[in-house]
């Protein structure tokens, strides 16, 4: 089956820094989405992104589906973008394939 | 509209019990899948429902399975639990359409199985 392996594992920020997140995966997709884990262990959605590039407000994510990759942005980190933050494809059928996550931790 | 919504949110059960699980997708949302996350597996996906018929299945054993009713909402269900399947079990729902097709999820079960 397809593989998804995200970098880094683990991510410690100071307030205010900007950060990449990066997914690989190892075959097409027709679907990426990236999700930010709470504490909580809600998956909240932040971008569906197969291909392209997305902004919204500080997050913005870029896609180079012919190079399988995709890569997630945080722009003057706060202390409430910490927690786990997933990227997850489908190569087919409904079913998505998670990576193993980057633990984020933002420092005030 | 509301978001996905997953009863019961926390469950202790023990071994060689069963449990049933419940998810209510979006309204309109005629896919449902599930998910089983643990922190040496990560997110893994079960089996996925599209009306009513099972489509998707995931490396589990007959232990794990699930049904949808006709309004959309699926259950899960696990026989004979065993310590492993202590976990935080995650249902998402889609519409499933050709173009944009995001899966929301919802809170999680939480099951502790002693």
């Amino acid at each position: 089956g397809i593989q998804v392996e995200q970098s880094p594992p683990d991510l410690i920020l100071q307030e205010g820094a900007n950060s990449t997140l990066r997914c690989n995966f190892s075959d097409s997709v027709n679907n990426l989405q990236w999700f930010h884990q709470n504490p909580w262990g809600q998956l909240i959605n932040l971008f569906y992104i197969p291909s392209g590039t997305k902004q919204n407000g500080r997050l913005s994510a870029t896609t180079v589906a012919t190079e399988r990759y995709s890569l997630l942005y945080i722009s003057s980190s706060q202390t409430t973008d910490s927690g786990v933050y997933f990227c997850a494809v489908e190569a087919a059928g409904n079913k998505l394939t998670f990576g193993g996550g980057t633990r984020v931790l933002v420092k005030p | 509209k509301a978001g996905v919504t997953q009863t019961p949110r926390y469950l202790i059960k023990t071994r060689g019990q069963q449990v049933t699980l419940s998810c209510s997708p979006i309204s309109g949302h005629r896919s449902v899948s599930w998910y089983q996350q643990t922190p040496g597996q990560g997110l893994q996906f079960l089996f996925e429902y599209f009306s009513e018929t099972q489509r998707n299945k995931g490396n589990f054993p007959g232990r794990f399975s699930g049904r949808q009713f006709s309004n959309s909402r699926s259950e899960m269900n696990v026989s004979t639990l065993e310590l492993g399947d202590s976990a935080l079990y995650l249902c998402a729902s889609s519409l499933f359409t050709s173009g944009e097709d995001t899966q929301y999820f919802g809170p999680g079960t939480r099951l502790t199985v002693l």
